[in-house]
């Protein structure tokens, strides 16, 4: 079974330039987030999508950051434009159904540099 | 405020020295604790879920257990390849996960 897909692996971009990342769940999972990895740090919860819907985007700064799940299975997490501070491991993960005790399987990430 | 508290930042061992990560956590009611083990440059990797005070995992050299206050990962006689990066995370409100900063281990031959 494929794990979650995500692309780009690594992307280099200006301040100010804006970036996507893209993320394809595991097949079936209803449950889709992204998370963001500063070095030396856990992930951090930037939006949960249950289907289509966003029902945890309270952490996404919405000034600069946008995504969308139009059709309930891949993602697109959208910066622009890019600050500095944005450099980071954009983790994208999915769970078969939403709950406590479901358990997350991550993507391999996206590793994001602005210079 | 959720808290999740990993100690030590940094282990390092010799192969076949055995040794035990602790999870410390805060939380207004804890409905999972998970462990996840991170290679450099990959996502995070699924380890154990524990649900309860008493429970105990295993899997090959790691076992975590967990108590009302913690969780520890115990490895009995490590190798190289365990080399990683280890996460605690809790579950608590919805389905948001609250990460530890995570115990980079470092085994050596």
């Amino acid at each position: 079974e494929a794990g979650v897909v995500q692309s780009p692996r690594y992307k280099i971009i200006e301040k100010k330039q804006p970036v996507a990342f893209w993320c394809n769940p595991i097949s079936g999972h209803n449950t889709l987030y992204w998370y963001r990895q500063n070095l030396g740090q856990g992930p951090e919860l930037l939006i949960r999508y249950e289907n289509e819907e966003a029902v945890d985007d309270s952490q996404l700064p919405k000034d600069r950051f946008s995504a969308e799940r139009l059709k309930g299975v891949d993602s697109t997490l959208k910066i622009q434009p890019a600050e500095l501070g944005d450099s980071a491991v954009y983790l994208c993960a999915s769970s078969l159904i939403p709950g406590h005790q479901e358990t997350q399987y991550f993507g391999p990430g996206t590793r994001l540099l602005v210079l | 405020e959720d808290q999740v508290t990993q100690s030590p930042e940094a282990l390092r061992l010799q192969e076949g020295e055995s040794s035990s990560l602790n999870c410390s956590y805060t939380v207004s009611g804890l409905r999972g604790l998970f462990w996840y083990r991170q290679d450099p440059g990959k996502g995070p990797e699924f380890l154990f879920t524990l649900y309860s005070a008493g429970e105990e995992k295993e899997k090959e050299r790691l076992k975590a257990t967990l108590t009302k206050k913690e969780s520890f990962l115990h490895i009995t006689a490590p190798k190289p390849e365990d080399s990683a990066t280890y996460l605690c995370a809790v579950h608590t409100s919805g389905s948001r996960l609250t990460f530890g900063e995570g115990t980079q281990l470092t085994v050596n031959p």
